[in-house]
């Protein structure tokens, strides 16, 4: 267990539709990632916030957004949602802002969306 | 729990031998490169890492080797056991940040026991 925790576990819904994802970062750690994974695909880097405010993006669509929140649990918003939007999402959460060493990562269980 | 890669490539290996999982990456100005290992269910997990001034390193039970001169990496487990059965994928970095990572889409191992 990663201490990273990622609700829900499976998200099926319709294309159009509007969903939240939440992660709660490990205790201690300032920083959440979100990344998407698509089937076959590899991880995507979508965005970074660190104590609150958005430090990297990746390719982050504009019909996503996130924020972290002062309790430093974060929510990945996912709005107009398409076909290819289904995929599994991750959060991730390090102690710093630009930890160097990936050992210093650690990844959620993810979030497995369906659109239909 | 969660299936991913559901068509990648698959490397069948009998407890106890030794696995060799490769991985060609893209850019030949990467400097850092991550090897991560996901069981099904679970998140990616960090297993080693090398920068490109090694060609190789070890861990406990898994070493690393960098060959630049093709781009490629290769992740040896020693003694596979059954609980090293997941997907494993390799990352590239040029000059660090995680915005700056390029992940590959791995290699499913699966440990007979």
């Amino acid at each position: 267990d990663s201490g990273v925790t990622q609700t829900p576990k499976h998200l099926i819904t319709a294309t159009g539709q509007r969903v939240t994802l939440r992660c709660s970062p490990r205790s201690g750690d300032l920083s959440v990632y979100w990344y998407q994974q698509s089937l076959d695909q590899g991880l995507q880097f979508l965005i970074q916030y660190y104590n609150g405010e958005e430090r990297a993006k990746g390719n982050i669509l504009e019909r996503f957004s996130a924020q972290q929140f002062p309790d430093l649990h974060s929510e990945l918003n996912l709005s107009s949602l398409e076909l290819g939007d289904s995929a599994l999402y991750f959060c991730a959460s390090s102690v710093g802002a630009s930890a160097l060493l990936y050992n210093e990562q650690f990844f959620g269980p993810g979030t497995r969306l369906t659109v239909l | 729990g969660e299936s991913v890669g559901l068509h990648l490539p698959t490397l069948s290996v009998q407890e106890g031998d030794n696995s060799i999982i490769n991985c060609a990456y893209s850019n030949s100005a990467s400097d850092y490169f991550i090897w991560y290992k996901q069981e099904s269910g679970k998140g990616p997990q960090f297993i080693i890492d090398i920068r490109s001034n090694m060609d190789k390193r070890q861990g406990q039970r898994v070493t690393v080797l960098l060959n630049k001169t093709v781009k490629h990496l290769s992740l040896q487990i020693a003694a596979t056991q059954p609980g090293d059965s997941a997907v494993y994928f390799c990352a590239e970095s040029l000059s660090g940040g995680y915005q700056k990572v390029t992940f590959g889409t791995g290699t499913k191992l699966q440990v007979i026991p």
